[in-house]
């Protein structure tokens, strides 16, 4: 157990809908960093935040946005959702704000697009 | 801008044999990071390697940094279930504030 959690393991949604994955960082880390895992593109990163500030942006669609609030946890939202963007879904937490720092993964929301 | 290359896509070995997994960049690699991740969940980090030669072994898991820093190689000692899983490799994307750029992954089953 690497002592990140994420919500809701599994969605099912339909085309054009918007949904909000949420993430919740080891006990003391201050970076939430989110990822995309599809069998067509590999693992991407999308984003991270650090203590509530945006650090860095990877890969991600201005129909998806991230915020992390005051107790740290984070949430990520897709909007007009595609086929495409059926995946698996990662938050990994760190202590630091570097990509160096050791990062440790939750179990994933399974996103699943009808 | 900078790729990685994992090779071999898949592998099939009996349990109780070695077994190696390359990752090889297009750039020179200041930072290479080694994850596990079972089939379905997230990555569990194994270990990082940043100079030139340095080799890091964990239990039965040995990772190596070429001296040129455009190769790296895991090797597994007499493999066990428990190593079954995919092997992603990681590395520090200069271009890009250093995030980290992952290979494709190896999947590695252990045939009992």
């Amino acid at each position: 157990d690497s002592g990140v959690t994420q919500t809701p393991k599994h969605l099912i949604t339909a085309t054009g809908q918007r949904v909000t994955l949420r993430c919740s960082p080891r006990s003391g880390d201050l970076s939430v960093y989110w990822y995309q895992q599809s069998l067509d593109q590999g693992l991407q990163f999308l984003i991270q935040y650090y203590n509530g500030e945006e650090r860095a942006k990877g890969n991600i669609l201005e129909r998806f946005s991230a915020q992390q609030f005051p107790d740290l946890h984070s949430e990520l939202n897709l909007s007009s959702l595609e086929l495409g963007d059926s995946a698996l879904y990662f938050c990994a937490s760190s202590a630091g704000t570097l990509f160096k720092n050791e990062q440790f993964f939750g179990p994933g929301t399974r996103l699943t697009v009808l | 801008s900078q790729e990685l290359e994992q090779s071999p896509q898949s592998l099939i070995v009996q349990e109780g044999k070695n077994l190696t997994i390359n990752c090889t960049s297009s750039k020179t690699l200041y930072g290479l990071y080694w994850y596990k991740q079972k089939y379905g969940e997230g990555l569990i980090f194994l270990m990082m390697l940043q100079k030139g030669g340095e080799e890091k072994s964990h239990e039965k898991i040995t990772a190596k940094l070429d001296e040129k820093k455009q190769q790296s190689s895991l090797h597994i000692t007499a493999s066990q279930p428990s190593h079954a899983g995919i092997y992603l490799c990681g590395a520090d994307n200069r271009d890009s504030n250093y995030q980290l750029i992952w290979g494709a992954g190896t999947k590695l089953i252990i045939k009992p």
